[in-house]
């Protein structure tokens, strides 16, 4: 299956800025999703990115506040704006790795003070 | 809304037992069923897929599938401290390439 490399692993942040979290896969992979982890919670899917067209944001999440980029098939960005403490959390990056499911990257955790 | 339920737990069993993961989904069409086991602090990790009714096995994990009562399982015989962790149901639907994801089940080996 695919091995993802996810950075940073974890960050401490001023409110107001942002923080751009980064996944590099080892292989080709025509989907990435971004997924949003807040403490004892499960898993919410923020958005899937495409390479060459705008990525497409679940219900609640918008470009604006988590702008993705996808310029390739094996990198994909992800922004966190304008942070709030609200934003502390886990934030993965998976791909579909065929008939095995989904692989998931190490994880950013993000705590905003 | 598409909803996938866990009973969240923690469920406690004692070693060497079978521990028994139950996960309910809304939507019908739903075709790949997914359970990862995740530590704490760390990601989720696949450890079974399921797509057709019926059971499936590998080494102490077996999957178990109703569709009709759109039910899915996850059985872990002699089950053993190291097993201790959040376990997420996860489903998608034939042709969509998003999962959504239970709350998950903390389960707890007792040694």
């Amino acid at each position: 299956s695919a091995v993802i490399s996810q950075k940073p692993s974890r960050d401490i942040c001023q409110r107001g800025t942002s923080l751009t979290i980064q996944c590099q896969v080892d292989s080709q992979v025509t989907m990435m999703f971004w997924y949003r982890q807040q403490p004892g919670q499960s898993l919410t899917l923020i958005a899937t990115a495409n390479q060459g067209s705008e990525a497409t944001y679940e219900s609640g999440f918008v470009i604006d506040k988590f702008p993705i980029s996808r310029p390739n098939l094996t990198f994909s960005t992800l922004t966190v704006s304008n942070m709030s403490p609200e934003d502390s959390s886990i934030y993965l990056c998976s791909v579909e790795t065929g008939k095995d499911g989904y692989t998931f990257g190490s994880g950013t955790r993000l705590t905003v003070v | 809304q598409k909803e996938v339920e866990q009973n969240s737990g923690p469920l406690s069993v004692p070693e060497g037992a079978i521990a028994s993961l139950n996960c309910t989904y809304s939507d019908r069409g739903s075709q790949s069923f997914f359970w990862y086991r995740q530590y704490s602090g760390k990601s989720p990790e696949l450890i079974m897929f399921i797509y057709s009714n019926g059971d499936k096995e590998d080494g102490r994990f077996t999957a178990q599938l109703n569709k009709a009562s759109q039910y899915v399982s996850l059985l872990i015989r002699d089950s053993q401290p190291s097993d201790s962790a959040t376990y997420l149901c996860a489903v998608n639907e034939w042709g969509d390439d998003k999962i959504i994801f239970g709350k998950g089940t903390r389960l707890h080996i007792l040694p």
